[in-house]
């Protein structure tokens, strides 16, 4: 069946530092390649997507490129700010309906 | 705001006792799905709807878990004899079929605590 893996966590950086979230997987068919993000007592927001392969997925300075030849969806941002602290998922859409979700990684960015 | 909506957005109960909670969709999507979030995973898939029909229903989903959505809008995951290890967040989506990436889009979610 469908899964993702997403790099454990917890992640600290500091400030302006670099970040890169792994998020690896395994489907059957063409997935839709999704980042969410879940802000301290909030619900699960899309952070951003991809349909096809080598598509680029951008929003609020965070990228990911749909990877299919690794089978990677990699988020990436080059100057985290202490606002970006929250729970970050990698997910899989496909025709089937359902979403599949990886664990989630924290990320606390410090001062 | 037209977002998905759900209701309550915390509930108590005793171990045994039934509970039902509702989640409204965005009002032109016509797929609704139910997943269950426990701390440190991320969302399980429970169940779908595309209109007013159940199309998938997960593994995890036992006998004691009901969804309905009748009339193909709002829908109502009821947990019969709750148990302690239901204690989850319980998230409702919506999307259109065939929508842009199959995106969902997410209610805040249920959170059950059983006692």
């Amino acid at each position: 069946g469908d899964s993702v893996t997403q790099m454990e966590g917890p992640v600290t950086l500091s400030e302006e530092a670099f970040l890169t979230i792994n998020c690896t997987y395994t489907a059957t068919g063409y997935p839709s390649l999704f980042w969410y993000v879940q802000y301290p007592g909030e619900g699960l927001q899309l952070l951003l997507k991809a349909t096809k392969a080598d598509d680029k997925g951008s929003n609020k300075g965070f990228e990911a490129t749909y990877r299919k030849e690794t089978t990677s969806f990699h988020l990436e941002k080059g100057s985290v700010q202490v606002s970006d602290s929250a729970v970050y998922f990698c997910a899989l859409g496909t025709n089937a309906g359902k979403s599949t979700f990886g664990d989630g990684t924290t990320l606390t960015v410090k001062p | 705001d037209t977002g998905v909506s759900q209701n309550p957005r915390h509930k108590i109960t005793k171990r045994g006792q039934n509970v039902t909670f509702r989640c409204d969709p965005i009002s032109e999507h016509n797929r609704l799905y139910w997943y269950r979030q426990t701390l440190g995973q991320g969302p399980e898939f429970l169940t779908y709807f595309q209109n007013e029909a159940q199309l998938e229903k997960s593994r995890l989903l036992s006998d004691r878990f009901s969804a309905e959505r009748p009339k193909g809008s709002f829908s109502t995951l009821e947990i019969q004899r709750t148990e302690q290890g239901d204690s989850a967040m319980y998230l409702c989506a919506s999307s259109l079929e065939g929508g842009l990436a199959h995106e969902q889009f997410f209610g805040p979610g249920t959170r059950l605590t059983v006692l």
